[in-house]
Parts: structure tokens; sequence; C-alpha cells
């Protein structure tokens, strides 16, 4: 099975600019979720989409918008970039099964964004 | 914030066991044990889990205290590809919401 892609790899942006982000799964994998990491802050949660439904949510400003896809696949959104999202932006797929079994998730090499 | 704490940085010489703690006292009772590592610019990798008992694969090892308070992930032989960050999570089995900390950050030596 191929991996959990992410594309683009690199980008570079100006502040006020906005930018997306995609993220294709592992081919039967329903649940997708995005990570920001900073040196600073670490990994942090932004959000997890099950079935194109936004499931889960972390502690980010509205700027940051995600929606997935009936094929699973997820893209992720900010706008207005500010200097502070310089980041790597992980995404992670896993079967998104209920309750009663452990669902690893498997994570994507990430986008490094940098805003200017 | 993270539920559990980790050394900051450990070093283990090449071909020996890497053990690896994580205090998680406030653990709850429905919430697995997770270990995942990062090496450098790569995401995050799955290696273990466990909720009560000791969990081997071909991987590592998961050795949870009787009271569930900590753990310990050993790596039984270490090589110089281990060299990375190291996370300890606690979750429920349907989260997809991992919460990381700061991790440890292994050194494996030749």
């Amino acid at each position: 099975k191929a991996g959990v892609t992410q594309t683009p790899r690199y980008l570079i942006k100006t502040r006020g600019q906005q930018v997306t982000l995609s993220c294709s799964p592992i081919s039967g994998h329903r649940s997708v979720s995005w990570y920001q990491q900073t040196p600073g802050q670490g990994l942090q949660f932004l959000f997890e989409y099950f079935s194109e439904t936004q499931r889960n949510k972390g502690n980010f400003p509205g700027r940051f918008s995600g929606r997935q896809f009936s094929n699973s696949r997820s893209e992720m959104n900010v706008s207005t970039l500010e200097l502070g999202d310089s980041a790597l932006y992980l995404c992670a797929s896993s079967e998104g099964l209920a309750g009663g079994k452990v669902d690893e998730q498997f994570f994507g090499p990430g986008t490094r964004l940098t805003v200017l | 914030d993270a539920k559990t704490t980790q050394p900051p940085s450990m070093d283990c010489a090449e071909g020996r066991a890497a053990n690896l703690p994580c205090n998680h006292s406030t653990i709850s009772g429905n919430e697995y044990v997770y270990w995942y590592r990062q090496i450098h610019s790569q995401g995050p990798q799955y290696i273990i889990h466990g909720l009560k008992n000791n969990e081997t694969n071909e991987m590592a090892s998961l050795i949870i205290t009787e009271d569930r308070k900590s753990s310990t992930l050993i790596l039984p032989h270490a090589t110089l590809r281990d060299t990375a960050v190291y996370y300890c999570i606690t979750e429920k089995d349907s989260s997809y919401k991992l919460i990381f900390g700061s991790g440890t950050r292994l050194l494996v030596r030749p």
C-alpha cells in the first residue's frame, strides 16, 4: 500500500496570503488528522475529519480550516497568513474505527510552510 | 496540555538496550499508552501501544507498571537508525486527537 502523501512538500508565502495544503490518505483509510509542528510549540493537533465531517478540533483560530472529500482526500486552508504560521504541517490517516479498537495513525512526510 | 512526562534526552550505545521511561500518573482507566517516534525531518511513526499488560512487537517492548502510572519503552538492540524523538501519549482507543508532549530525544552512539 502506498503511504500518506502530502503536497506540496515545501511552500513559501508572504503575510496576508492564503494557502491550501493537500493530503491523500492510505487507501481504505477514512480518517484524516492534521497537526502543526513548530520548534516552540511542538506537535499540536489541528483537526480530524471522518467521512467528510469534522469530528475533532484543536485550539486554533478560525483562519485554519479543512475539508475532506468523498474519496477521503483532505485539504487544509490557512487564510491571512501570519509569520507565526511558519511550520511543518503533518497529516495522518487511520481507519477511523469506532471505539473498542486502537487505531494506529500513519503520518505523511509533511508540508513545510514558510511565511515571509 | 500533554498528560505525560518524559526526560528531555537520553543516549545509549549501539547494540545495547534503550529504556525510555514515561510518567502518566493521571491516566484514566480507559486510556491506552501509545508510543510514537519522529526521526529527523519525517512524520511521526507508530511504535506500540498497551492498556494494562506488557506488549511486544517487532520494533519494541512496552512495560506498564501495575498501577499504570508509568511505563517504559524498550528498544532491545538499538541501532543508529533509532536516533529520534520518542513520544509517549495516553489516549482513549477511539480518540483521533493525539496530544504530543516534548518527548525524549534519544541519541544512539556508535
